[in-house]
């Protein structure tokens, strides 16, 4: 059973900072990891996928890098900005079969001015 | 292109309603998922769907909740004799394909049992 480990839980920075976030999971059979943003009250916004065979994908400020072998994930948020304060989940697509995702529960970032 | 569009956003309900939620899936996706999100939890999978077919359903509760997607129309959750516990959001995602691909989630049905 698949299982994933979000650290740090919450994250309080000031603007400007560049973060790191961390994304563990049990099970190193998967066809990729998700990486989304929940705003508070939200829904999940999709930021970057990143295929089992691929070591990282960019997408502007972010670059999340994968490791499939230790099951480990980040993600870089660089020159953090107030916009980007929400919480961060990171999802493994396991092989079992449905494009099934196993959910952290995230790390709340706060950027404060 | 319109996201993943659920409906309503917000639902209140008496113990012992029904709640019934709708998803519409992104144009061009036939696989539809549901995941539940109960207060300070993560996102739980609670079956997964294609028109007609149910594909997964191993994180449904066994009893009082059953998922649809017809051939026409939305993918309906629906749950009956609500309980407190039951209160929580529900998310639906869909995608054009069963594995390895993104997934787009809808921005939540908030469902609360008074």
């Amino acid at each position: 059973k698949q299982e994933v480990t979000q650290i740090p839980a919450a994250l309080s920075v000031p603007e400007g900072e560049n973060l790191v976030l961390n994304c563990s999971f049990t099970d190193s059979a998967i066809y990729n990891l998700q990486w989304f943003r929940q705003d508070p009250g939200k829904g999940l916004t999709s930021l970057l996928l990143i295929q089992s065979s691929q070591r990282e994908q960019t997408s502007g400020r972010l670059n999340a890098s994968l490791d499939k072998s230790s099951g480990r994930s980040t993600l870089y948020i660089a020159a953090s900005q107030p916009g980007d304060s929400a919480t961060y989940l990171c999802a493994p697509e396991g092989t079992g079969g449905g494009n099934k995702l196993t959910f952290g529960t995230g790390t709340q970032l706060k950027v404060e001015l | 292109n319109a996201g993943v569009m659920q409906n309503p956003r917000h639902l209140v309900r008496r113990r012992g309603q029904e709640a019934r939620l709708r998803c519409s899936p992104m144009k061009g996706h036939s696989h539809v998922y549901w995941y539940r999100q109960l207060p300070e939890e993560g996102l739980k999978f609670m079956v997964y769907l294609q028109k007609e077919n149910i594909i997964d359903e191993s994180g449904m509760p066994k009893e009082r909740f059953s998922a649809e997607f017809p051939k026409e129309g939305p993918s309906i959750l629906r749950i009956q004799q609500v309980v407190r516990g039951d209160s929580a959001a529900y998310f639906c995602a869909s995608s054009p394909v069963g594995i390895d691909t993104e997934a787009f989630f809808g921005q939540g049905t908030r469902l609360t049992v008074v």
